[in-house]
C-alpha cells in the first residue's frame, strides 16, 4: 500500500497570505496526484488532479506542483472561504490512498 | 451534471450487515469509463476508500476490509449498492459514494451519510 503523509497537521495562516500544504508518497506515484477541499459536514470537493491540473471551476489561486514522491498545493491569497481541511489523495494504481489532511485555520 | 445520493439505515446493530444504496442521477451508470465507489470517513478522522463497481460487475476493494465488502449495482434502477458484514462500533462513520474518473480520482460525491454501529 502506497503512504500518503501530508504537513503540517495544521497550518495557521492570516487571509490574504498565502497557503503552502505539503503530501509526500511512500513509493513515486508519477503525477497520478489529486487535492481535495473539504468543508465540515460537506463532501470533499476536488481541486486538483493530475498533480497540477485545476478542477472545473476552481479559482486559479489554487495551484499544485510536484511529482514522483513530492507534491505541493499553494493558495496564492487567502480567501475567508479556503479555511478548511485538504487531503491529497494517490491514484497510481487502482487502490488509491488518501493523506491524512491538513486543516487549514485562520492565523 | 452527475448527481449521486447515498440512502440507508443511519443506526445498525453491531454483528449485523451495514447496507447502503446510491442512486445516480444526470448520468448512465451504464455508459461505461466511470467507477462507482463507496469511501468512508470515521468521525473527526481522514477518508477511506472501500471499493469500486464498474457497470460491468468488475470490483475492486480495499484489502483490509475485503472479506466484509459486498458492491453491487443495478443497471436498471441507475443505483449501486455497498454492504459491510459484521459490522462494530470501529465501522461508524460517515459513508460517502462517489464517481471515480477512469483515473481513478473523485470529481463527483454524495452528501454522504452517517451510519452508527450501536446496539
Amino acid at each position: 500500500e502506497i503512504v500518503m503523509t501530508q504537513s503540517p497537521a495544521t497550518l495557521s495562516v492570516s487571509p490574504g497570505e498565502r497557503a503552502t500544504l505539503s503530501c509526500r508518497a511512500s513509493q513515486s506515484v508519477s503525477s497520478n496526484l489529486a487535492w481535495y477541499q473539504q468543508k465540515p459536514g460537506q463532501a470533499p470537493r476536488l481541486l486538483i488532479y493530475g498533480a497540477s491540473t485545476r478542477a472545473t471551476g476552481i479559482p486559479a489561486r489554487f495551484s499544485g506542483s510536484g511529482s514522483g514522491t513530492e507534491f505541493t498545493l499553494t493558495i496564492s491569497s487567502l480567501q475567508s472561504e479556503d479555511f478548511a481541511v485538504y487531503y491529497c489523495q494517490q491514484y497510481n494504481n487502482w487502490r488509491g490512498t488518501f493523506g491524512q489532511g491538513t486543516k487549514l485555520e485562520i492565523k | 451534471q452527475v448527481q449521486l445520493q447515498e440512502s440507508g439505515p443511519g443506526l445498525v446493530k453491531p454483528s449485523q450487515t451495514l447496507s447502503l444504496t446510491c442512486t445516480v442521477s444526470g448520468g448512465s451508470i451504464s455508459s461505461g469509463g466511470y467507477y462507482w465507489s463507496w469511501i468512508r470517513q470515521h468521525p473527526g478522522k481522514g477518508l477511506e476508500w472501500i471499493g469500486y463497481i464498474y457497470y460491468s460487475g468488475s470490483t475492486y476493494y480495499n484489502p483490509s476490509l475485503k472479506s466484509r465488502v459486498t458492491i453491487s449495482v443495478d443497471t436498471s434502477k441507475n443505483q449501486f449498492s455497498l454492504k459491510l458484514s459484521s459490522v462494530t462500533a470501529a465501522d461508524t462513520a460517515v459513508y460517502y459514494c462517489a464517481r471515480a474518473s477512469g483515473s481513478y480520482f473523485f470529481p463527483y460525491w454524495g452528501q454522504g451519510t452517517l451510519v452508527t454501529v450501536s446496539s
